[in-house]
């Protein structure tokens, strides 16, 4: 079965500093992998994916995510953290069958402080 | 271009009454999906709609729960005799086109109808 997990609730990172937060996947077949931001009482804004190619994704905002499939993971990352960048990250992976339904992680709150 | 319009954002609910949560897909979106995230969980998917057809419903429990993409007008999903257990924000998300194994487009999301059911 498919499955996505998050293994920090919390990352704590002081501002300027480079900031990771986890993933790591589990599906049949070639994965694609999605990272989604959440602000306080919004809904999810699309960060970046990762489809075939390039190991190192860019996407929004500054952030990049690394694949590496021989560790299963798909880590986000960015070089600089900002203040601002504080909120809750959702990494997800797309079900294998067509219809796209995402499958995602339990979510990591990145604390960025200054 | 708008982004994807759910109402209402709050909802409160008592137990057993019916709960209509409404979903206007981004503007030349013609594909719904609808997450329910529970407290201190991530989204869960529940089901996948195009117009006029549910095309994967996996994830809908099988009693209480429908969702419907008339031609004309927004997605619905009705909940009907509400439990406490229901209380989750439910998250609306849609698509240009479908989401194939060779083009697995991104999902764009609204910003949730919380429920509460007291």
């Amino acid at each position: 079965a498919q499955s996505v997990a998050q293994p920090e609730d919390q990352v704590n990172v002081a501002e300027g500093n480079p900031l990771t937060v986890k993933c790591t996947y589990s599906v049949s077949g070639n994965p694609y992998l999605f990272w989604y931001v959440q602000y306080p009482n919004r809904g999810l804004q699309f960060l970046l994916k990762y489809i075939t190619g390039d190991n190192l994704v860019k996407g929004s905002y500054g952030f990049e995510a690394e694949f590496n499939k021989s560790q299963t993971s798909f880590h986000l990352k960015k070089p600089s953290a900002l203040v601002s960048d504080s909120a809750l990250y959702f990494c997800a992976v797309r079900a294998p069958s067509n219809t796209g339904k995402l499958i995602f992680g339990q979510g990591t709150t990145l604390q960025v402080k200054p | 271009n708008a982004g994807v319009m759910q109402n209402p954002r709050h909802l409160v609910r008592r137990r057993g009454q019916e709960a209509r949560l409404r979903c206007s897909p981004m503007k030349g979106h013609s594909h719904v999906y609808w997450y329910r995230q529970l407290p201190e969980e991530g989204l869960k998917f529940m089901v996948y709609l195009q117009k006029e057809n549910i095309i994967d419903e996996s994830g809908m429990p099988k009693e209480r729960f429908s969702a419907e993409f008339p031609k004309e007008g927004p997605s619905i999903l009705r909940i009907q005799q509400v439990v406490r257990g229901d209380s989750a924000a439910y998250f609306c998300a849609s698509s240009p086109r479908q989401s194939v194994r060779t083009d697995p487009i991104e999902q764009y999301f609204g910003p949730g109808t919380r429920l509460t059911v007291t």
